[in-house]
This record gives structure tokens, sequence and C-alpha cells, in this order.
């Protein structure tokens, strides 16, 4: 399977605790992105890595909320001391920058948060 | 700011009906790219097509045809001959790409259509 992954699917915590989600981009994708999606509604930009720099944090990303791509590759979303509102599901997709400014976005199928 | 609005949240049609999703933008920008991704209930976003600001032309890929307008700031998406498989939530979405190529290309998307196709 050559699609972006993302692990876990599912994941339940206690409200307090701290969750680390992963994402592997499509291989040689140059560009991914974090979005989260509630209940109802369409998905919304948290942050995006151009490589291994982060270059936009949307203000939804809040002090609790870290994200890294330390080589490049495969990044990390982590969320520390998890309330109740940030059950969602949490989407990662990547791209790759050639020509286009705009390219299109390749999705994963999302971890599901919910904080008890 | 950029914004997309689906005003349909939910529509059932059919099978073998024809159906249209509407998707309306805003955006400052002259230079934007518009998407639709599908979403079935499995829950992957699938894309459909991307378009530039500057290409109007319409665009059909097998029963699926897109309408872009930008007089209207309309993006449809219609489905021809609908079949049970098409049942699923479809985005709309908007990006603002930055020309000095710094920006994010986030994707600015609709609260989406439910289409449900009755066998």
């Amino acid at each position: 399977d050559t699609g972006v992954s993302q692990n876990p699917r599912h994941k339940i915590t206690k409200r307090g605790q701290n969750v680390t989600f992963r994402c592997d981009p499509i291989s040689e994708h140059n560009r991914l992105y974090w979005y989260r999606q509630t209940l109802g509604q369409g998905p919304e930009f948290l942050t995006y890595f151009q490589n291994e720099a982060q270059l936009e944090k949307s203000r939804l990303l809040s002090d609790r909320f870290s994200a890294e791509r330390p080589k490049g590759s495969f990044s990390t979303l982590e969320i520390q001391r998890t309330e109740q509102g940030d059950s969602a599901m949490y989407l990662c997709a990547s791209s790759l920058a050639l020509r286009e400014l705009m390219d299109e976005q390749f999705f994963g199928p999302g971890t599901r948060l919910t904080v008890l | 700011a950029q914004k997309v609005t689906q005003a349909q949240t939910e529509i059932s049609v059919v099978e073998k009906e024809d159906v249209t999703l509407d998707c309306v933008y805003e955006t400052r920008d002259t230079t934007y790219y518009l998407f639709w991704y599908k979403q079935p209930p499995s829950g992957e976003l699938v894309f459909l097509i991307r378009r530039n600001s500057f290409d109007e032309q319409n665009e059909i890929s097998g029963r699926y045809s897109w309408n872009f307008q930008k007089s209207t700031s309309s993006f449809n998406f219609t489905i021809t001959a609908s079949q049970v498989v098409d049942s699923a939530v479809y985005f709309c979405a908007l990006s603002e790409a930055q020309d000095s190529g710094a920006g994010s290309y986030q994707l600015t998307f609709g609260k989406g259509t439910k289409l449900s196709v009755i066998p």
C-alpha cells in the first residue's frame, strides 16, 4: 500500500492524558498537512510542513498541540493534557509540489480520538 | 478570508438519476484552486478534481462533470446516472495559492453534502 498511513486508527483516552499520533506520507511527498474533522463538518487545517520545516500553524493549534516532522518523512502530532473538546478525527495529508503552486493533497484514513 | 459554502446538507436520489452538488466560494485572490473530495462511509477522503482559477473549462470524467463559473463564484459537481456506490459525503475545498511559494497551501473545506443514492 503506497498511500498515506496513520496510526493508531482509534484512540480512547482520559481527559488530561497525552496522546501522540503518527502519519507516514506517500513516499517522496515533500508537503505534509494535519487537519481536524469533527462530526458533520469539513476538515479544518491545523498545520503544514514543507520537508522538515513547519511553515504554518492554524489558530486552532493551541499550545497543547505540537507537531514534528524530524527527517522530512513521517510526522507526529502530540496533544498534551487532552480535553473533551479535542475529540475528533485527525487527518493527515501529503502532496508533491513540483511545478504547480497548489497540488492535490492525498489523505490518510485518519485517527479518531475520543477523550472521556 | 476564504470561505466555501455548500448549501445542500443532504440529498437523496434514486439510482440512475442525475444529481448536482452546489459549491459557492469566496476569495479575494485572483489565483486560487478549487477541489472536490469524496468521503465514503469508510471515512477516507478521496481526491476527485483540482481546478485553478485561470481554467474555466468544464471537465467531464466518466459519469462526473464539473461546472466552474467565476462570474458566480461557483464550482458545481454533477453525477450522471447515479449509483449506490456514489453514496458519500462530498466536500468542495478552496486554496488561495501564494505566488511567492511561501504560502501554506491549506485547504478550506465546505461543510459537505451527504449524498444518498437509493437503489
